[in-house]
């Protein structure tokens, strides 16, 4: 199946600082991501949908600009939290529609953020 | 909005089937996804099932939906030590015309006993 990659795989900062993670579709093009957060035993919550080529959509409460999402190929989306702080520590991840597959979305192997 | 519910565990001894259950409310599903996470893994897509189905058989999965009564089940053939997971149902609404992301349920956690 197709290839999602993440990186990095966990990261640590201190409060107040930004943090990049990068979403590669390795063995085909996306052009739509998803990028989800994973509180402890909790399920995945939809954060936006990534189009390369055009702005995010941000789901309810979540707010663009405090995650800014980029996503300047097909092959390649980011997610920066700028200004973390302790309460954006979570799992992050993101998936990439597959276009042959009709709404087969393939999953990275997550980032696990902590802020200090 | 849309709702994804599941039971939170299941335990089942080894070699026995295991059926996992999920409900959802969104009439307007059009794919239904059972996807796999180990610990402190990323998800991995186990199977899905276009709407217009009942039943889809995959090896040792095989799904069952009830469009009726917004059900759908995950029976594991078999069940080995390796299945032990969170195995969380997910719903689209895509229609082929859009990009949308999936709702999750909150998972099941699957427990071997040997």
């Amino acid at each position: 199946g197709a290839v999602v990659s993440q990186h990095p795989s966990w990261v640590i900062c201190k409060s107040g600082t930004s943090v990049k993670i990068e979403c590669r579709s390795l063995d085909f093009q996306a052009t739509t991501m998803f990028w989800y957060r994973q509180f402890p035993k909790q399920s995945l919550m939809l954060m936006a949908t990534s189009n390369e080529g055009s702005k995010a959509t941000y789901e309810q409460g979540v707010e663009k600009d405090k995650f800014l999402i980029n996503h300047a190929s097909l092959t390649l989306s980011t997610l920066t939290v700028t200004s973390a702080h302790p309460e954006d520590s979570s799992f992050y991840i993101c998936s990439a529609r597959e276009p042959t597959s009709p709404d087969t979305q393939y999953f990275g192997p997550g980032t696990r953020l902590t802020v200090l | 909005g849309e709702d994804v519910e599941q039971s939170l565990f299941l335990s089942v001894r080894e070699g026995d089937s295991s059926v996992i259950n999920c409900t959802y409310t969104d009439s307007s599903s059009t794919y239904l996804y059972w996807y796999k996470q180990e610990p402190g893994a990323g998800l991995q897509l186990l199977t899905y099932i276009f709407s217009n189905m009942d039943m889809k058989q995959d090896q040792r999965l095989t799904v069952l939906l009830n469009k009726k009564d917004k059900h759908l089940s995950l029976r594991i053939a078999d069940t080995q030590t390796g299945d032990s997971a969170i195995y969380f149902c997910a719903e689209s609404p895509y229609s082929g015309g859009g990009a949308d992301g999936l709702t999750f349920g909150k998972g099941t956690h699957l427990i071997i006993q040997p």
